[in-house]
């Protein structure tokens, strides 16, 4: 049964701070993993889709990678603000099946 | 207006009292998902619908019943509510076509007293 992991549960960064958010899964036979962000009582806003066959996607500030093989993908916030404070949340997609989501990483930037 | 939609936004109900989640979406695609996220558990799936003849049990489908109308509108049901029930409900959709990522509505917050 495939199992998703977010490291660590929660992170707290000064503003400016380039960080990186973790997810590992256990069953390699993945058809993408998507990053969303979550604010608190809110719905998920997705950020970056990565297909299988891809390694990376970039959207502004953040840069997700994949490493099919070793179960991993990473999510890179660049030059980190208040704003960016948020619950991020990994998931992936089997093939016929719907989201397998990690527990999430909660972030506070402070000012 | 919002790709994907969700009513009621929030609900307080009774025990044993029959309950029904509404999603509708317009963004013409074939798949919809009903979650449900608890704080601690994340996320779960509790139904998957492919086209509206395939619908199909998540992994907490227990207590739970769905219905897809047509394809934009899928609907939840929780046919005796119980307070365990209470929990952050979420439809999401995607497009078989594409690359199936999911795109989700604001979420229903629904409490069982």
């Amino acid at each position: 049964k495939q199992e998703v992991t977010q490291i660590p549960a929660a992170l707290s960064v000064p503003e400016g701070e380039n960080l990186v958010l973790n997810c590992s899964f256990t069953d390699s036979a993945i058809y993408n993993l998507q990053w969303f962000r979550q604010d608190p009582g809110k719905g998920l806003t997705s950020l970056l889709l990565i297909q299988s066959s891809q390694r990376e996607q970039t959207s502004g500030r953040l840069n997700a990678s994949l490493d099919k093989s070793s179960g991993r993908s990473t999510l890179y916030i660049a030059a980190s603000q208040p704003g960016d404070s948020a619950t991020y949340l990994c998931a992936v997609v089997e093939a016929g099946t719907a989201l397998i989501f990690g527990k999430g990483t909660t972030l506070s930037v402070s000012s | 207006d919002a790709d994907v939609t969700q009513t009621p936004r929030n609900r307080i109900t009774k025990t044993g009292k029959r309950i029904m989640l509404e999603c509708s979406q317009t963004k013409g695609h074939d798949r919809m998902y009903w979650y449900r996220q608890d704080p601690g558990l994340g996320l779960q799936l509790i139904y998957y619908s492919f086209d509206v003849k395939d619908i199909n049990k998540g992994e907490i489908s227990d207590g739970y019943s769905v219905s897809r109308q047509a394809q934009a509108k899928f609907s939840l049901s929780l046919e005796s509510a119980i307070p365990n029930q209470t929990a952050l409900y979420f439809c999401a959709t995607s497009d078989s076509r594409t690359d199936y990522e999911q795109f989700f509505g604001p979420g229903t917050r629904l409490t069982v007293l």
